[in-house]
């Protein structure tokens, strides 16, 4: 079964500190892999995603997520957080399934960043 | 504004009432989606049309209706629900197929709020 794991349901971190989201994942074949944000009363927004190439992947805001395919993770980082970064981070994975993509979500991890 | 449009935002109903959640998206996309939020859980994936054809249905209980009349429209009637239904109901859209950026990626309206009592 495909399944895609957060392991932290919360991640508290300073101002100007480095954080990491962990997400790892349990599908077959080679998925795309994903990661979104959710403000307040809001819907699920894009940061970046990993289809191929480089491991370091960059998106929105300053964020990046590394792939590492042996340890099936793909861990979000930021090297100064912002309060602003407070947030609701989804890690996701998807493929390709017989006519349409399928996506599989984590259950979330709640980011505060403190002043 | 993401271009996915979900509405109403905010919905409470009795557990006897009949309502409909809307999605719409005038971004392109062919596929489009219903998905289920609630608190500390997965998204639950519940429904997905491809070309206003349905594909994909998650064992979702028959209280639970969509509807896809076109491909920037879909709805979620709702009827006999029960308390446990009580999340919100998010809609999303993406193309097909395609390279680019935007490829490969759910584009998300603001979701509904569902109260049943």
């Amino acid at each position: 079964a495909q399944s895609v794991a957060q392991p932290e349901d919360q991640v508290n971190v300073a101002e100007g500190n480095p954080l990491t989201v962990k997400c790892t994942y349990s599908v077959s074949g080679n998925p795309y892999l994903f990661w979104y944000v959710q403000y307040p009363n809001r819907g699920l927004q894009f940061l970046l995603k990993y289809i191929t190439g480089d491991n370091l992947v960059k998106g929105s805001y300053g964020f990046e997520a590394e792939f590492n395919k042996s340890q099936t993770s793909f861990h979000l980082k930021k090297p100064s957080a912002l309060v602003s970064d407070s947030a609701l981070y989804f890690c996701a994975v998807s493929f390709f399934s017989g006519n349409f993509n399928k996506f599989y979500f984590g259950s979330g991890t709640k980011l505060n960043v403190k002043p | 504004e993401t271009g996915v449009t979900q509405t109403p935002r905010h919905l409470v109903m009795g557990m006897t009432n009949k309502k409909s959640l809307k999605c719409e998206q005038h971004l392109g996309h062919n596929a489009m989606y219903w998905y289920k939020q609630s608190a500390k859980k997965p998204l639950e994936l519940m429904f997905v049309y491809n070309f206003k054809e349905q594909t994909e249905n998650n064992s979702v209980p028959s209280r639970f209706s969509p509807e896809c009349p076109n491909s920037s429209h879909l709805f979620l009637h709702l009827h006999t629900l029960q308390p446990e239904d009580s999340a919100l109901y998010l809609c999303a859209s993406s193309p097909i197929t395609g390279t680019g950026t935007g490829a490969n990626v759910l584009t998300f309206g603001a979701g509904s709020r569902l109260t049943v009592l």
